[in-house]
């Protein structure tokens, strides 16, 4: 089946710093990928839209500038967390959709933890 | 807007028993696909079952089926035969037609040895 990586599974940093997450889609092409924010105990909410080759749509009340995405080719996208901040601590999932469109499949996460 | 609720926040099953989890969702779409994800202690997600709006029969995967009621907006998942390896976070997920997927609260489901 198909298989999403995420890099890195964790990271801790401190505030005011910048982290950066990959997500790749290790044997398809993914035209399309989207990135979410899950707090403890709570759903997957999602953030941005990352398509290739084009800017990110985010969901309202995802700051854009704080959340900086990039989809640069059809298996890699980033998301980079900038100025990192305590509440920023959260588990960041990204899925992937493959060209048919019928499923997402979801990375394995990333843990980031903000001092 | 497009919603999914989960009413049942925990839910408890013992092994070799059935469990239903319920799911509702409010649209105003006619096409669309409804999922169900189990989200074990690792955290990744794993689809479980996948719904056409447009297919009145119900999906069935193994020991997971569901119960669509397109005219109630109702989607429940059927457990049969619970293991101890189904103890997981259950989330049911309405994807827009741009493809965008939005979960409910989810249900933390427990089997009971």
């Amino acid at each position: 089946g198909a298989v999403v990586s995420q890099h890195p599974s964790w990271v801790i940093c401190k505030s005011g710093t910048s982290v950066k997450i990959e997500c790749r889609s290790l044997d398809f092409q993914a035209t399309t990928m989207f990135w979410y924010r899950q707090f403890p105990k709570q759903s997957l909410m999602l953030m941005a839209t990352s398509n290739e080759g084009s800017k990110a749509t985010y969901e309202q009340g995802v700051e854009k500038d704080k959340f900086l995405i990039n989809h640069a080719s059809l298996t890699l996208s980033t998301l980079t967390v900038t100025s990192a901040h305590p509440e920023d601590s959260s588990f960041y999932i990204c899925s992937a959709r493959d060209v048919n469109g019928k499923e997402q499949f979801f990375g394995p996460g990333t843990r980031l933890t903000v001092l | 807007a497009q919603t999914v609720t989960q009413s049942q926040p925990e839910m408890s099953v013992q092994e070799a028993e059935t469990v239903t989890l319920s799911c509702t969702y409010d649209t105003s779409e006619s096409d669309y696909y409804l999922f169900w994800y189990k989200q074990p202690p690792s955290r990744q997600m794993i689809l479980v079952i996948r719904q056409e709006a447009y297919k009145q029969q119900n999906a069935t995967e193994n020991r997971f089926s569901v119960n669509f009621q397109k005219a109630a907006k109702s989607f429940s998942l059927k457990i049969s035969d619970s293991q101890l390896g189904d103890a997981a976070m259950y989330f049911c997920a309405y994807r827009f037609a741009t493809n965008k997927l939005i979960f409910g609260t989810g249900t933390l489901l427990a089997v009971q040895p």
